[in-house]
């Protein structure tokens, strides 16, 4: 079965300190590759995403993702968080079989960003 | 502005009583979904349609009906038969599955719903 795992439910880091929130999926068919955020009483804002060409993906907020095709993984990075990068981030998966236009998501990681 | 809104924010029901999530989206979008979010669980997909006049189940689908009359419009309904509804319910949209969008997802500010 296709499915999407956010290794971590929570993440707790100091300010200005690097920050890696992990996501692997299942699966070895083609994919396209999401990273989302979402802060409190809100709904989700595309952080960045993956289609094709260069591994390297950066985003929004100075966030960036590296798509790992052998480990099928994708995990965001950001070299030096604020406060204000509080939020839940989720990853989401396309599996490309068929005409499934569906997207699976990862669970969620809760990143807290303390001074 | 383009963008997808959501109505109401908050919202209170009765137990036992139909209640109607409106979704709207000015982006010209082809797919809109909904989704239900509880604390934990993720994102989980209630339906989704792909095209005007045609909407499809998701995985959790019992107890919601959805329309899609106008390529706008996504309405949810929360019947009585959802045994369990209090939750966030957010709705977003897709344009066409090619590049360069390739069914990137924008979401609306969700709606919350209690069941009283």
């Amino acid at each position: 079965a296709q499915s999407v795992t956010q290794l971590d439910s929570q993440v707790p880091v100091f300010e200005e300190a690097p920050v890696e929130l992990r996501c692997n999926y299942s699966s070895s068919v083609s994919v396209y590759l999401f990273w989302y955020v979402q802060y409190p009483n809100q709904g989700l804002q595309l952080l960045l995403k993956y289609l094709s060409g260069s591994t390297l993906v950066k985003g929004i907020n100075g966030f960036e993702a590296e798509f790992n095709k052998s480990q099928t993984s994708f995990h965001l990075r950001k070299p030096s968080v604020h406060i204000s990068d509080t939020a839940e981030y989720f990853c989401a998966v396309r599996f490309n079989a068929g005409n499934n236009r569906k997207l699976i998501w990862g669970l969620g990681t809760s990143l807290a960003v303390n001074p | 502005d383009g963008g997808i809104t959501q109505s109401p924010k908050y919202l209170f029901r009765k137990e036992g009583q139909n209640v109607t999530l409106s979704c709207e989206q000015n982006l010209n979008h082809d797919a809109m979904y909904w989704y239900r979010q509880d604390p934990g669980q993720g994102l989980r997909l209630i339906y989704y349609s792909q095209i005007v006049n045609d909407f499809q189940k998701g995985d959790i689908a019992e107890g919601y009906s959805v329309s899609r009359e106008k390529k706008e419009s996504f309405p949810l309904t929360v019947t009585s038969a959802q045994k369990n509804p209090t939750a966030f319910y957010l709705c977003a949209s897709s344009a066409s599955p090619g590049p360069p969008n390739t069914d990137t997802q924008y979401f609306g500010p969700g709606t919350r719903l209690t069941v009283l």
